[in-house]
């Protein structure tokens, strides 16, 4: 099994619908992280988690939320979705070493119509 | 503003050696990371330089100066199964990790 698992993998949904993706990890890390990535560009970072208690903002949060809600699970919700929003969403772990290399999920691939 | 730039698309042969470039301007520096995405798949983790010089492991090396905002990754002896994209990311002064588009590697025979 993956250390670190997206549901679901795929989802089709409208414009103006709720979504929720959910990660949980086997690691043991505090830290976690959802990601967007689209074609050619980069990785952008929505929001990250270093603990239970702790959310913060990342380079394009605005239309998303997240929920931390034990040390291995973080939920990424859209609360009404955008076609804008169509992407490849991935969740990644890290140990507490501000250095430390990133362990991702398999991705969660979302298209809204 | 931050950047990170590598060529959009490389083509290399079976059995050849390949340099992956990657320049970098960014508000500080505490590391530069080398991704490699298999086609649909998540991305893992290559190499971390943060000291100048060669990181070298097994058949993949990963050049770093920082002086010029440079890295390459080499990778020798090419499969089949190299064929991926291979993402740059740096790490700036605030320890926030800025992503290059990507180098989509393609091997042929």
């Amino acid at each position: 099994d993956a250390d670190v698992t997206q549901t679901p993998r795929n989802r089709i949904t409208k414009t103006g619908k709720r979504i929720m993706l959910e990660c949980s990890q086997t690691k043991g890390h505090d830290r976690m992280y959802w990601y967007r990535q689209d074609p050619g560009l980069g990785l952008r970072l929505i929001y990250y988690s270093f603990d239970v208690k702790d959310i913060n903002k990342g380079e394009i949060s605005d239309g998303y939320s997240v929920s931390r809600q034990a040390q291995a699970k973080f939920s990424l919700s859209l609360e009404s979705a955008i076609p804008n929003q169509t992407a490849l969403y991935f969740c990644a772990t890290s140990d507490d070493r501000d250095t430390g290399e990133l362990f991702f999920g398999e991705g969660s691939r979302l298209t809204v119509l | 503003g931050q950047n990170i730039d590598q060529p959009t698309e490389m083509t290399a042969t079976e059995g050849a050696i390949v340099q992956i470039n990657c320049t970098y301007q960014t508000s500080g520096f505490n590391g530069l990371f080398w991704y490699q995405q298999h086609a649909g798949e998540a991305p893992t983790f290559l190499s971390y330089n943060v000291l100048d010089g060669l990181e070298e492991k097994g058949r993949f090396s990963s050049f770093l100066s920082r002086s010029k905002g440079y890295s390459y990754l080499l990778l020798k002896e090419l499969q089949m199964k190299d064929s991926a994209s291979y993402l740059c990311a740096v790490m700036d002064s605030n320890y926030q990790l800025i992503w290059g588009a990507g180098t989509k590697l393609i091997i042929k025979p």
